[in-house]
């Protein structure tokens, strides 16, 4: 399978533990995008890369984001300290980053936070 | 800011022809999109279109994108109980990458 790989599929954790995403693109896209959706709600962006650099930060990611690309393939986010009003679907994107920059999502990463 | 609009119920008969409309607002919009999202599943990519043009087909997708009206439009022809998804209708535009969404149109089959 060459798609867009998020791991794990599924996480539960308790309030205030620290949790991390993982995500591989398909291979030779430069951008990585990452997206997170609510229950009802279309998914909104919060950071993308270009190669290892982060290009742009939403202002939904708060202090207790954190996202890395550090040798320009996989991405790694990661929530510290947790709420209960993480609990989302987490969703990583890619694109080639050329001119037709057609961005293919990934299975997702359902969080929940009790 | 940028938005994007849908309904967020369509109920076709089986075999029919489901149409989803979508408004948007950003006219700098240069790419338009179509996602599909299936029950705990991620987005899959249905088509998209290029501003610049104002109709696509592909198999039993059509697109139709009014840009004077900022107006964006899937029909799936022959509905099949397969298609009963979520169908997300989004944009970027040249400022920046990232995706606009809205909120998203679930399409429930009727047999």
């Amino acid at each position: 399978d060459t798609g867009v790989s998020q791991d794990p599929r599924h996480k539960i954790t308790k309030r205030g533990q620290n949790v991390t995403f993982r995500c591989d693109p398909i291979s030779e896209h430069n951008r990585l995008y990452w997206y997170r959706q609510t229950l009802g709600q279309g998914p909104e962006f919060l950071t993308y890369f270009q190669n290892e650099a982060q290009l742009e930060k939403s202002r939904l990611l708060s202090d207790r984001f954190s996202a890395e690309r550090p040798k320009g393939s996989f991405s790694t986010l990661e929530i510290q300290r947790t709420e209960q009003g993480d609990s989302a679907m987490y969703l990583c994107a890619s694109s080639p980053g050329s001119s037709a920059n057609i961005q293919y999502f990934g299975a997702g990463t359902r969080l929940s936070v009790l | 800011g940028e938005d994007v609009e849908q309904s967020l119920f369509l109920s076709v008969r089986e075999g029919d022809s489901s149409v989803i409309n979508c408004t948007y607002t950003d006219s700098s919009s240069t790419y338009l999109y179509w996602y599909k999202q299936e029950p705990g599943a991620g987005l899959q990519l249905l088509t998209y279109i290029f501003s610049n043009m104002d109709m696509k087909q592909d198999q039993r997708l059509t697109v139709l994108l009014n840009k004077k009206d900022k107006h964006l439009s899937l029909r799936i022809a022959d509905t099949q109980t397969g298609d009963s998804a979520i169908y997300f209708c989004a944009e970027t535009s040249n400022r920046d990458d990232k995706i606009i969404f809205g909120k998203g149109t679930r399409l429930h089959i009727l047999p």
